[in-house]
């Protein structure tokens, strides 16, 4: 069964950073591409990055809003991706999920959300 | 910016059959395919429909989707409804720096 499980949200202050972990299992991680999505409060979805298989040079694609603050890795040893918050800011505020990227246009698994607030 | 948009809510009844809209900014909804993904209340989205019109494993075929180019638009419909189809809608898909773009999400009410 595939599993995706995040951890690593909490408060933070802005201005300071936070990692958040996505574990997998049930798969062959490193067979995949890895996403990440976020949701406000009361808001839509919105994309946050993606990381390609290392088959595919590991490359990463960001959206405009956290690009050069966020960083996605993975270690594809530990089955698990990372997602790297710089500089926070008060409208990161957000459940953010990560999920198996089947191919670009198709997203089969979520994990169940994280929780980062940021406020002072 | 590419911009979907989706009608807010829609509401319908159940057995009856609805259509849920996403009409692209500019340039050519069929130059990339459409997602729609399901997002009950306090439960994570999944998709219903990629590529357009492809339904992974497990959804119903009361799910379809379609793209209408004269309109710039991908609909969503829904036959047969239920009372667990009641969710957030939304529709996805990517722009042309290859950013993956939503809609704003449609609220389906089935009563």
């Amino acid at each position: 069964e595939v599993q995706l499980v995040e951890s690593g949200g909490g408060l933070v202050q802005p201005g300071r950073s936070l990692r958040l972990s996505c574990a997998a299992s049930g798969f062959t991680f490193a067979d995949y591409a890895m996403s990440w999505f976020r949701q406000a409060p009361g808001k839509g979805l919105e994309w946050v990055g993606f990381i390609r298989s290392k088959l595919y040079g590991g490359t990463t694609e960001y959206a405009a809003s956290v690009k050069g603050r966020f960083t996605i890795s993975r270690d594809d040893s530990k089955s698990i991706a990372y997602l790297e918050m710089n500089s926070l800011k008060t409208e990161d505020t957000a459940v953010y999920y990560c999920s198996r990227t089947y191919t670009w246009n198709y997203i089969d698994y979520w994990g169940q959300g994280t929780l980062v607030t940021v406020s002072s | 910016n590419f911009i979907l948009t989706q009608p807010h809510s829609v509401s319908e009844s159940p057995g009856k059959t609805v259509t849920i809209s996403c009409t692209g900014s500019s340039g050519s909804i069929a130059s990339n395919y459409v997602q729609w993904y399901q997002q009950r209340p306090g439960s994570v989205p999944t998709t219903v429909i990629y590529e357009d019109n492809q339904r992974p494993s497990g959804v119903p075929d009361r799910f379809s989707g379609s793209i209408d180019r004269s309109a710039n638009s991908a609909s969503l419909t829904i036959s047969g409804l239920k009372t667990e189809d009641e969710a957030d809608y939304y529709c996805q898909s990517h722009d042309s720096s290859n950013q993956w773009v939503f809609g704003g999400g449609t609220k389906l009410t089935v009563l």
